[in-house]
């Protein structure tokens, strides 16, 4: 079946610019999981969303940074005014239960550039 | 290609051998662990997990040890192939959720050479 689908796959912003990046998670998971990833790093932890809740936004590093779910399916996380540092591969990871014994499968990521 | 690589330690080792690939966890209330392999321009898979409760399990070829004490994670790969090449994160469930909030080492870059 049909895994975690990120689009779009690579993305260049220029700074300033504002950007969207959408996930299409396992039909029917419930949990969904945004991670950051900087060139040569694990990733790391952004925001986690039960259904439609957004219960963890812990890892959001700024303000610019936001994300929704507002149908409990499709995920999207929105960065306002890019910064250089924002450049990363960003990765949507969605699992069946809610509990953290469910394995979650992970997207492609999308690549962002920021110039 | 990207060049993931660059402060990651690396393991080079050739086709058939055994390969063992160790991590350091950070958070002795950690209760779940998972090993992901990750090839250049995709996500991380999963390879296999073991809880808190159990010091070692076995999948295909792979074999996860886990030592509480010293808080150490390693992941054993039987008769190594080129397509294991890739980068391998550990993962410790531990931020104190429910929900699998995953914390991922450094990575190690591993190479099979044919």
């Amino acid at each position: 079946g049909a895994g975690v689908s990120q689009s779009p796959r690579y993305k260049v912003a220029k700074r300033g610019q504002d950007v969207a990046l959408r996930c299409d998670p396992i039909s029917g998971h419930v949990s969904l999981f945004w991670y950051q990833q900087a060139l040569g790093q694990g990733p790391e932890f952004l925001t986690y969303f039960q259904n439609e809740a957004q219960l963890d936004k812990s890892g959001l590093p700024s303000d610019r940074f936001f994300a929704e779910r507002p149908e409990g399916s499709v995920s999207t996380l929105k960065i306002q005014r890019t910064q250089q540092e924002d450049s990363a591969v960003y990765l949507c990871a969605s699992s069946k239960g809610q509990s953290g014994a469910y394995e979650q499968y992970f997207g492609p990521g999308t690549r962002l550039t920021v110039t | 290609g990207e060049s993931v690589g660059l402060h990651l330690p690396t393991l080079s080792v050739q086709e058939g051998d055994n390969s063992i690939i160790n991590c350091a966890y950070s958070n002795s209330a950690s209760d779940y662990f998972i090993w992901y392999k990750q090839e250049s321009g995709k996500g991380p898979q999963f390879i296999i997990d073991i809880r808190s409760n159990m010091d070692k399990r076995q999948g295909q070829r792979v074999t996860v040890l886990l030592n509480k004490t010293v808080k150490h994670l390693s992941l054993q790969i039987a008769a190594t192939q080129p397509g294991d090449s890739a980068v391998y994160f550990c993962a410790e469930n531990s931020g104190g959720t429910s929900y699998g909030k995953l914390t991922f080492g450094q990575g190690t870059i591993l190479t099979v050479h044919p």
